[in-house]
């Protein structure tokens, strides 16, 4: 069955960097495009950002473009988001979402991993 | 930015009960509006893409229509189980946003 399983968050201090990863099993992992999305203790859904089956396209939200990078290993069946200068307003669940084609919808998510920017 | 918005923000009802929920965007995003259910400390769960379509293993008492700015979803029959949050998300562009949430609680 399909799998998303999110690790790496923790607390970090403003300022810090910290490194998401999401393994992914149950199906054919480099057919999929692959989302981070987030929500914001007790808010809703934040789009985050996106990476393309084969790597060749990643597009980011406003809020993180220049701070955040998307990245993934198609070996590894996994996807990452590098998560530099943080700010306290980044702290959220983030989860690892899978998607067919660039418009598809979400089909399968994660359990999310909590990410906590504080001093 | 697309905007979404969805309405109400929350709303009471008994089980049973018919629900409608609706989202608008702010232009028009085609079919490529998508449903979701999220419970308390629960990743969301799609049940409706491209407007209309049910998700595998969604209840028949989901049903979505619209198309261009206007969208809806219907629950039918409300179970225990469907109080929830609900959202509509649009794929039609970068950043695929949501709308801001409707909460479902028991009357």
């Amino acid at each position: 069955q399909v799998q998303l399983v999110e690790s790496g968050g923790g607390l970090v201090k403003p300022g810090g960097s910290l490194r998401l990863s999401c393994a992914a099993s149950g199906f054919t992992f480099s057919d999929y495009y692959m989302s981070w999305i987030r929500q914001a203790p007790g808010k809703g859904l934040e789009w985050v950002s996106y990476i393309s089956s084969s790597s060749s396209s990643t597009n980011y939200a406003d809020s993180v473009k220049g701070r955040f990078t998307i990245s993934r290993d198609n070996a590894k069946n996994s996807v990452y988001l590098q998560m530099n200068t943080l700010r306290a307003e980044d702290t959220a669940v983030y989860y690892c979402a899978r998607r067919y084609t660039s418009s598809a919808p979400y089909d399968y998510w994660g359990q999310g991993t909590l990410v906590t920017v504080s001093s | 930015d697309i905007q979404m918005t969805q309405s109400p923000s929350s709303v009471s009802v008994s089980v049973g009960d018919r629900v409608t929920i609706t989202c608008r965007a702010s232009r028009t995003i085609s079919n490529y509006l998508n449903w979701y259910q999220q419970k308390p400390g629960k990743a969301p769960k799609l049940l409706i893409y491209a407007a209309s379509s049910l998700q595998s293993g969604v209840p028949s008492s989901f049903s979505g229509s619209g198309s261009a700015t206007d969208f809806t979803l219907t629950i039918s029959g409300l179970q225990p189980e469907d109080f929830a949050t609900y959202y509509c998300q649009q794929t039609y562009s970068t950043p695929y946003t949501f709308g801001q949430g409707t909460k479902l609680e028991i009357k």
